[in-house]
């Protein structure tokens, strides 16, 4: 199994500040990974594919960048409806796997 | 547009069969991975398994007690866990995977990608 790793867990930021978003893969996945942000009581929702393909309607403040094992989700100007937590998934192997997940408060 | 249900029961017995079924809307069955993903409460999500025309994946940790399978007829998904526990208590979400290509000795061969499209998940409940 590929195992995926966020951090940080928790994070508090403010209006407009920049957030960044770390996932680690325990192996090589290529590009092979997306992003997902799950308000609270809702289904996630997809933001970015292939590492760094923004998914339709997402706004663009939103990105995501990295390859092989390291990859990073960025908010360039943190807006109130974006708290809720932020998941990483691999796709580069049969079973699917998520990183743990970030909270993120504004 | 595609939209996924899911339904069953909210409450299942320890040692018992946890069964649920998803409903697809609109949007093609065929050419797409179908999913089911779980979350317990206040954690993270957790790969179940998926379905496709051309078989089954499953999380490694739940293989012996996990099946899904599709009725492509009835545009239906359903999900099967045998002898369940509380540890199974968790939010479960149906949810559509987009079908990505690999090229394997010349073959174009499919597999699952991103998640595009969810369900708004039921809470199941595992206790006596």
């Amino acid at each position: 199994d590929v195992q995926m790793t966020q951090s940080p867990a928790s994070l508090s930021a403010s209006v407009g500040d920049r957030v960044t978003i770390s996932c680690q893969a325990s192996q090589d996945i290529t590009n092979f990974l997306s992003w997902y942000h799950q308000k609270p009581g809702k289904a996630p929702k997809l933001l970015i594919y292939g590492a760094s393909t923004l998914a339709t309607g997402v706004p663009s403040r939103f990105s995501g960048s990295g390859s092989k094992t390291d990859f990073t989700l960025t908010i360039s100007s943190l807006r109130p409806e974006d708290l809720g937590t932020y998941y990483c998934q691999q796709y580069d192997h049969l079973s699917l796997t998520f990183g743990g997940g970030t909270r993120v408060e504004v | 547009q595609v939209q996924l249900r899911e339904s069953g029961p909210g409450l299942v017995k320890p040692s018992e069969t946890l069964s649920l079924t998803c409903s697809v809307s609109g949007g093609s069955i065929n050419d797409y991975y179908w999913t089911w993903i779980r979350q317990p409460p206040g954690k993270g999500l957790d790969f179940i398994g998926h379905v496709h025309s051309t078989g089954t994946t499953y999380n490694p940790s739940l293989q012996s007690r996990v099946s899904i399978s599709m009725d492509t007829s009835k545009r239906q998904f359903s999900l099967k866990l045998t002898s369940v526990t509380a540890g199974d208590t968790a939010v479960y979400f149906c949810a559509r995977v987009i079908e990505g290509h690999i090229t394997l000795f010349g073959s174009l061969i499919p597999r699952a990608t991103w998640i595009d499209t969810w369900g708004q998940g039921t809470l199941v409940i595992v206790s006596s």
